[in-house]
Parts: C-alpha cells; sequence; structure tokens
C-alpha cells in the first residue's frame, strides 16, 4: 500500500480554537479521502469524507480542504471543544478498490 | 445506521492457544469485510480482504496459515489467530461494506478487540 503521509502527529488547541490536521498523499489513482475520529478502545468512526471532484466540503464545524494538484487534504474542526479530543486518522482509496490507507494519526487534545 | 458488531471486546489467552474473533453486520448484509490490525499509538493496518464464500485476500507480510479468515454468511466473518505468541497481541479491528456501497454509504467499523496473549 502506499503511503499517506499525516501531521501532526499530536495536536494541543484550545477551547473554541481551530485545530487542523494535515495529509498528503502519493497515489494520484485514490478518488475518496475519508477522516475517521477514534476513541481511545474503539474503532475509527467516519467523520467526514471527500472525493476529489470538489475542493471543500463542510460538515458542521468538521471541513476537508483537499487540493488535488499538491495531493494534499486537510481537516479542519471549529470552535473546538474537549469530547472533540481523540485521535484522528486520514486515509486514502480508490473507491472501486475499497482498501482503506490509512495515516499514522494525530492524537488531538482540547484544553479549557 | 449501519452496524457492525465485534465479538468478544477483548481477550487475554496463553501463548500457543488459538483464539477466534468475530465480526457481525447487525442490519445489512457485508459482501466484503476486512480486518485491521492496530498495534498502541498506531495506524490501522490492513490484514486481509474477506469476501462471502471465497478465500480471503491477505496483504503482503500476513500469515494466512495463522490468520485464518472465514467469511461463511453475508452477516458473518471470522478472524482466528492460531498458536498465538505474545507479539500476536494486538488491536483487531474489523470493516464491513454493504451490497449497497457508495460515497454516500462507506465502510463501517467495529469496536475492535483487544488481545492480549501471556
Amino acid at each position: 500500500q502506499q503511503q499517506v503521509k499525516q501531521s501532526p502527529q499530536s495536536l494541543i488547541v484550545q477551547k473554541g480554537g481551530i485545530s487542523i490536521i494535515n495529509c498528503a498523499y502519493e497515489n494520484t489513482a485514490f478518488d475518496y479521502f475519508p477522516w475517521y475520529q477514534q476513541f481511545p478502545g474503539k474503532g475509527p468512526a467516519l467523520l467526514i469524507a471527500i472525493r476529489p471532484d470538489v475542493s471543500e466540503k463542510k460538515e458542521g464545524r468538521f471541513t476537508i480542504s483537499f487540493n488535488k494538484s499538491a495531493k494534499q487534504f486537510s481537516l479542519h474542526i471549529m470552535d473546538s471543544q474537549p469530547g472533540d479530543s481523540a485521535t484522528y486518522f486520514c486515509a486514502s482509496s480508490n473507491f472501486g478498490n475499497e482498501k482503506l490507507t490509512f495515516g499514522t494519526g494525530t492524537r488531538l487534545t482540547i484544553i479549557p | 445506521g449501519a452496524v457492525v458488531s465485534q465479538h468478544p471486546s477483548w481477550v487475554i489467552c496463553k501463548s500457543g492457544t488459538s483464539v477466534k474473533i468475530e465480526c457481525r453486520s447487525l442490519d445489512f448484509q457485508a459482501t466484503t469485510m476486512f480486518w485491521y490490525r492496530q498495534f498502541p499509538k498506531q495506524s490501522l493496518m490492513l490484514m486481509a480482504t474477506s469476501n462471502e464464500g471465497s478465500k480471503a485476500t491477505y496483504e503482503q507480510g500476513v500469515e494466512k496459515d495463522k490468520f485464518l479468515i472465514n467469511h461463511a454468511s453475508l452477516t458473518l466473518s471470522t478472524l482466528t489467530v492460531t498458536s498465538a505468541h505474545p507479539e500476536d497481541s494486538s488491536f483487531y479491528i474489523c470493516s464491513a461494506r454493504g451490497t449497497g456501497y457508495s460515497y454516500n454509504s462507506p465502510l463501517h467499523f467495529g469496536n475492535g478487540t483487544r488481545l492480549t496473549v501471556t
């Protein structure tokens, strides 16, 4: 599986602030870019996903920005809350292939 | 929403024994299931793809004789860790794809199984 590079490894943000996590992929055949949220001892849960035919997708406080030419995409969490504290994984796949390649994860901590 | 259930949620076994982990799709039929392994504070690594009624496809470096996968029905896939050793201790997670898979109906993940081999 080709790599998906994710940064930062950990992130501390004050409550109400904006959390930004970045990912970069290699395989130009990838056409599905989801973000997952994982709490300790639980499986990952889909947060939001984007296809490469749009540059941005917003769902509530969560926004994905996508740059196809740079092969990069990012997750923005607006008005970050303590309940957002979790590990976030980006992933990529060729949708027809279905096999997700996960990023290395970002441990997000929201402090009061 | 679609639910994927894993059982057990945690298991402790002795070295040399075998452990079976079940992955069930509760409210949809899953033609394809995926098994992942996750070490502490690390990412999910795909182990194998399980297709109903056919042999699983294993990723490079995964021993198929050690990690036996059976997808006998559209709602159940099992992963059996045979002759477990301490290095097999990990968090195993399954995901399932429904028959109506689309961008708006993506993979659903189970809550994982924590395996500890003593």
